[in-house]
């Protein structure tokens, strides 16, 4: 079946600028993540939601980052005023429910490259 | 916080040879997972251990949990050019946080 998707693939903008990048996770699949990748780094994590509980923001790294997901599924991760730091490959992951005590796996679409010049 | 660390940051080995990452967190984890990157591409789940001193095995990968849950390795025996890539540990502490570590960048000479 279709992976998680994300739009656009690559994104170029002016410093000062709104972005606002697109994920589409695995139907059914109730958590998604956004994360962060600068180049030749690790995983900086940003949001997780999960159903129709109140998301975790304790990653997102300034008030200018947001995120919604509308309708449980859907999620768009805005980003205004746009910094030269926030420069990265932002990814997308879903996963099923996490069962007690567990944690599933989470699948991960192929990101969106954003260069802020 | 919990802290995750990886070592070695970046490994070379030629092909052939066996490689070993290791993943430390300063607190004890409920259970850990091993994801893959290749160069260009985005994370891929390999394997989650959930039990003190749980081992393991995909074909030529060793995934080790450690007794005290507080640490995993990652074993590839014989490495070849396709194991390239980028291995990250993701460590649970029983649901409240959920942290990537920085990963092992493998390089594979052939």
């Amino acid at each position: 079946g279709a992976g998680v998707s994300q739009s656009p693939s690559n994104k170029v903008t002016e410093k000062g600028k709104d972005v606002e990048l697109r994920c589409d996770p695995i139907s059914g699949h109730t958590a998604l993540y956004w994360y962060r990748q600068s180049l030749g780094q690790g995983l900086e994590f940003l949001i997780y939601f999960q159903g129709n509980s109140a998301p975790d923001k304790s990653g997102l790294p300034s008030d200018r980052f947001s995120a919604e997901r509308t309708g449980g599924s859907v999620s768009t991760l805005t980003i205004q005023r746009t910094q030269q730091e926030d420069s990265a490959v932002y990814l997308c992951a879903s996963s099923f429910a996490p069962p007690r005590g567990g944690r599933p796996e989470q699948y991960f679409g192929p990101g969106t490259r954003l260069t802020v010049t | 916080g919990q802290q995750v660390m990886q070592i070695p940051q970046y490994q070379h080995v030629q092909e052939g040879e066996d490689f070993t990452t290791y993943c430390n967190s300063s607190t004890t984890l409920s259970n850990i997972q091993w994801y893959k990157q290749r160069p260009g591409g985005h994370p891929v789940f390999l394997i989650q251990l959930v039990k003190s001193g749980e081992v393991k095995k995909q074909k030529r990968l060793t995934f080790q949990f450690g007794e005290a849950k507080k640490n995993s390795s990652l074993h590839i025996t014989a490495t070849q050019t396709t194991d390239v890539g980028t291995y990250f540990c993701a460590a649970d502490n029983y649901g409240q946080n959920f942290v990537f570590g920085p990963g092992t960048r493998l390089s594979v000479l052939p």
